[in-house]
């Protein structure tokens, strides 16, 4: 089982909003992932935790807090976004090292959102 | 630094045509080598990976092979379908480093 599940599917939020996306796995993976995908760009990485700590934040502005609060949970919140933030956002994790996937990174469904 | 260059886009053919989506990297360690699929309002999915050179990745029909002399990892189908309608990434994966894509190609299959 190869699953990253990402809540909600569709988000649609106003500038002074807050909001969280929610990203769960259970492959005990100790890896995660944001990014963040425009329409008909490859996706573009935001926040990394390796064994549930921070491990790179691309500069992503502080309007995106990322929270890790265990190993299988990941949590992106939101606060006073701008439309341009508008895109899809995915969660994604992978082992780290000692098995055979790899440095495999596995993508969930993703979570649309809006900034009006 | 790490690069992946894919086939511009999109691609249109014909149900039951072979396809190629050509991908070379550039890297400066022994990467992993990845393709990912995207259909129409969904997520990224693991298509199918290499690690290593002469490895072979296949799934769903689709193959690819690590040629480590030309730095390519080209994806070929013998014979697709409408369903196989997607965007396709090319992506590397050096040890501790990042994942980089490649542009992604819009591939649209007409019956």
């Amino acid at each position: 089982d190869t699953e990253v599940t990402q809540t909600p599917k569709h988000l649609v939020m106003g500038m002074t909003n807050k909001k969280s996306l929610k990203c769960e796995q259970h492959m005990g993976h100790r890896a995660m992932y944001w990014y963040k995908q425009k329409a008909k760009k490859p996706p573009e990485l935001m926040f990394v935790y390796s064994y549930e700590k921070l491990s790179i934040n691309e500069s992503v502005p502080s309007r995106f807090s990322p929270e890790c609060p265990n190993s299988s949970l990941l949590n992106l919140h939101l606060h006073a976004l701008q439309p341009e933030d508008s895109a899809l956002y995915l969660c994604a994790s992978s082992p780290l090292g000692g098995d055979n996937s790899g440095n495999t990174i596995y993508f969930g469904e993703g979570s649309w959102l809006t900034v009006v | 630094g790490d690069s992946v260059t894919q086939m511009e886009g999109p691609v249109t053919l014909s149900e039951e045509a072979f396809l190629t989506i050509n991908c070379t990297y550039t890297a400066t360690g022994y990467p992993s080598l990845f393709w990912y699929v995207q259909y129409p309002g969904e997520g990224l999915q693991l298509l199918l990976k290499a690690t290593k050179a002469d490895d072979k990745g296949s799934n769903k029909g689709f193959e690819a092979t690590y040629r480590k002399e030309t730095t390519s990892f080209h994806l070929e189908k013998g014979s697709v379908q409408v369903s196989d309608s997607a965007v396709y990434f090319c992506a590397l994966s050096d040890p501790g480093e990042k994942l980089t894509f490649g542009t992604g190609t819009r591939l649209t299959i007409i019956p």
